[in-house]
Order: structure tokens, then C-alpha cells, then sequence
């Protein structure tokens, strides 16, 4: 069965940084594109990046543009997320999604997610 | 951007009756919406993929319509299982994929 688990969640101040992790588990890694969506407390759902199955094409919400950094490892079945000079407005959990195809279609599974708190 | 609109924000249901959630694209998204359920403290579940194909798993009371900009997400008679927040998106037009801000189906 496909399994999702994310790690690297933790309390932060605001301009540092963080490297998010995603293991995937139960399907060919290799061959779908995966997003990173994450939610604030009490909000609703924003995404925030996609890779496509192979690393070659990687997009990203504007409100995080520059900042963060997608990034795979297909030898590891590891999803990434560089996310560089945080802010408040980043405190979010932070999920990963198995897309449905490897260029970009709908979240077809999804991990339990792991939170950021951006605070001084 | 495309712009994603559900409504109501709210909606009070009892349990045993249907349940019609609204989603609207601000342009035409055609077949290439999803339909999600969110339970407090979980990840969202897949529920609908191109407008009305159930996903995996997905009870048959759950049914989904549309195309274009008008969406639609029925579900035939409650479950108490199925009070939660559904939110919608669309991967017609990317980046970005952008999301409904969420019904909130609530027990009557």
C-alpha cells in the first residue's frame, strides 16, 4: 500500500531555514511527479510546489518563489523541501501528495503531514 | 491564477439526507477537477478525480458533476463518518494547482 511519511517539521525563527523530507513507500516512486501542499492552523489547503517524476521540471506558488527548493531522490524514494528564510506566514503543515501521473495532474495519495511554527 | 469558489462555507445536514456541495472556476477548468475530504488532525483523502470518477475505495454514495466552470459533489445519504470539510481543485490550468477555500459539512 502507498505510504507517505513526512519528517523535519519543528519550531523555527523567522529567516532560517529548514529541510522537509518525505519517504514514499508502496508504488514506483520514480514514475510520478509529487507535490508539496501545505495547510496554516484553521485554514484551508495551499499548494506549494511539484517535481515531475524525473527532477526535470519543478513549479512553484509565488508566494514561496525563491525561497523554497523542491527537490527527489528517486535511488531513495525521498521527496524534498528546501525551505529557506521562513516567516510567520509559513506555519503551516506541511504535506506531501503522490500526484496521479508524472507531469502533474491531482494528489492521489497523501502523507499525515508534518508542522512548521515560524516564531521568534 | 485560476480562482476557486465552494459554497456554502457551511452546511447542516442530517444524517440520512443528501448532501450537495458547490464548486466554481473562475474560467473553464473543463473535466479537470478533484474533489478531497479532510477530517480534523488528518490528511485529505482523494475522493472524485475528473469531475465524477470515484477514487480507489469511495463509497458509492459519494458522486461528483460538471464540467466547465459549475462542480458539484453529492453525497446520497449521510454518514456520520462523512461530516468533515471538502474542499475541491483544479489541475486544468498550473502552476498554480489552486484549491476551493473548503465546505465545512457539519451534522444537523
Amino acid at each position: 500500500q502507498v505510504q507517505l511519511v513526512e519528517s523535519g517539521g519543528g519550531v523555527v525563527q523567522p529567516g532560517r531555514s529548514l529541510r522537509l523530507s518525505c519517504a514514499a513507500s508502496g508504488f514506483t516512486f520514480s514514475t510520478y511527479a509529487m507535490h508539496w501542499v501545505r495547510q496554516a492552523p484553521g485554514k484551508g489547503l495551499e499548494w506549494v510546489a511539484i517535481i515531475w517524476y524525473d527532477g526535470s521540471n519543478k513549479y512553484y506558488a509565488d508566494s514561496v518563489k525563491g525561497r523554497f527548493t523542491i527537490s527527489r531522490d528517486n535511488s531513495k524514494n525521498t521527496l524534498y523541501l528546501q525551505v529557506n528564510s521562513l516567516r510567520p506566514e509559513d506555519t503551516a503543515v506541511y504535506y506531501c501528495a503522490k500526484d496521479s501521473d508524472g507531469r502533474g495532474y491531482y494528489g492521489d495519495y497523501w502523507g499525515r503531514g508534518t508542522l512548521v511554527t515560524v516564531s521568534s | 491564477e485560476i480562482v476557486m469558489t465552494q459554497s456554502p462555507a457551511t452546511l447542516s445536514v442530517s444524517p440520512g439526507e443528501r448532501a450537495t456541495l458547490s464548486c466554481r472556476a473562475s474560467q473553464s477548468v473543463s473535466s479537470n477537477l478533484a474533489w478531497y475530504q479532510q477530517k480534523p488532525g488528518q490528511a485529505p483523502r482523494l475522493l472524485i478525480y475528473d469531475a465524477s470518477t470515484r477514487a480507489t475505495g469511495i463509497p458509492a454514495r459519494f458522486s461528483g458533476s460538471g464540467s466547465g466552470t459549475e462542480f458539484t459533489l453529492t453525497i446520497s445519504s449521510l454518514q456520520s463518518e462523512d461530516f468533515a470539510v471538502y474542499y475541491c481543485q483544479q489541475y486544468d490550468n498550473w502552476p498554480p494547482w489552486t484549491f476551493g477555500q473548503g465546505t465545512k459539512l457539519e451534522i444537523k
